[in-house]
């Protein structure tokens, strides 16, 4: 059981706009604490897409965008492409164990 | 462009103890955050611990407390993590990632513990 909650599985359309939610605590997510999102496809090492709740690294296209409210965060993929198939996980330091925790990740089909 | 390359796969026995390397390309290791993340097989990703050599810090998650230790190498720009007492669910592909977001991450080292 992750402290962070992700559901586990979201699906698409090419074009289509997908969100996946991740769901925490005021001692991780809430308060002053930020999200990152990762990208992992098996077999390749996982990739950051949002940083501090919203910002994109360079390379990352815009498609991808993050935003938090309170203790939930979000991850929106609009413009779906099936290259977009992947685990996707969120992440967030956790005052109460001084560490990271990572959501249990959310496998994106495009259908 | 930064890098991080992991050590081979490593086989080991219950009970044993295994260490593990990351070679920095790129970055300066004194100059960063190096953290390992690891993904059982089926499983999603686990931050294990993490150093921060310009601080001389480290944190470890409390899943792992006493049995890992990180360890960085500035002369040659190498991080290490030790896992002692292997357990059969230890299995699992290990990462490092560097930077406090985790923004560069390596393919990882495949550790099988089986007897």
């Amino acid at each position: 059981q992750s402290v962070l909650t992700q559901p586990p599985s979201a699906s698409g359309t090419p074009g289509q706009r997908v969100t996946i939610s991740c769901s925490g605590a005021n001692s991780n997510i809430g308060g002053e604490n930020t999200v990152n999102w990762y990208q992992h496809l098996p077999g390749t090492a996982p990739r950051l897409l949002i940083y501090d709740n919203n910002k994109r690294p360079s390379g990352v296209p815009d498609r991808f965008s993050g935003s938090k409210s309170g203790t939930s965060a979000s991850l929106a993929i609009s413009g779906l492409q099936s290259e977009d198939e992947a685990d996707y996980y969120c992440a967030s330091w956790y005052d109460s164990v001084n560490g990271w925790v990572f959501g249990g990740g959310t496998k994106l089909t495009v259908l | 462009q930064v890098q991080l390359v992991h050590s081979g796969a490593e086989v080991m026995k219950p009970g044993s103890s295994v260490r593990i390397s990351c070679k920095t390309f790129g970055a300066t290791l004194g100059s960063n955050v190096l953290s390992w993340v690891r993904q059982a097989p089926g499983q999603g990703l686990e931050w294990m611990g993490r150093i921060i050599p310009f601080l001389g810090a480290e944190n470890y998650s409390q899943n792992f407390r006493g049995r890992v230790t990180i360890t960085a190498d500035e002369s040659t720009n190498t991080a290490y993590l030790e896992l002692s007492n292997l357990r059969s669910d230890d299995t699992a592909i290990y990462y490092c990632a560097m930077g406090y977001a985790f923004d560069v991450w390596g393919q990882g080292t495949m550790v099988t513990v089986s007897s």
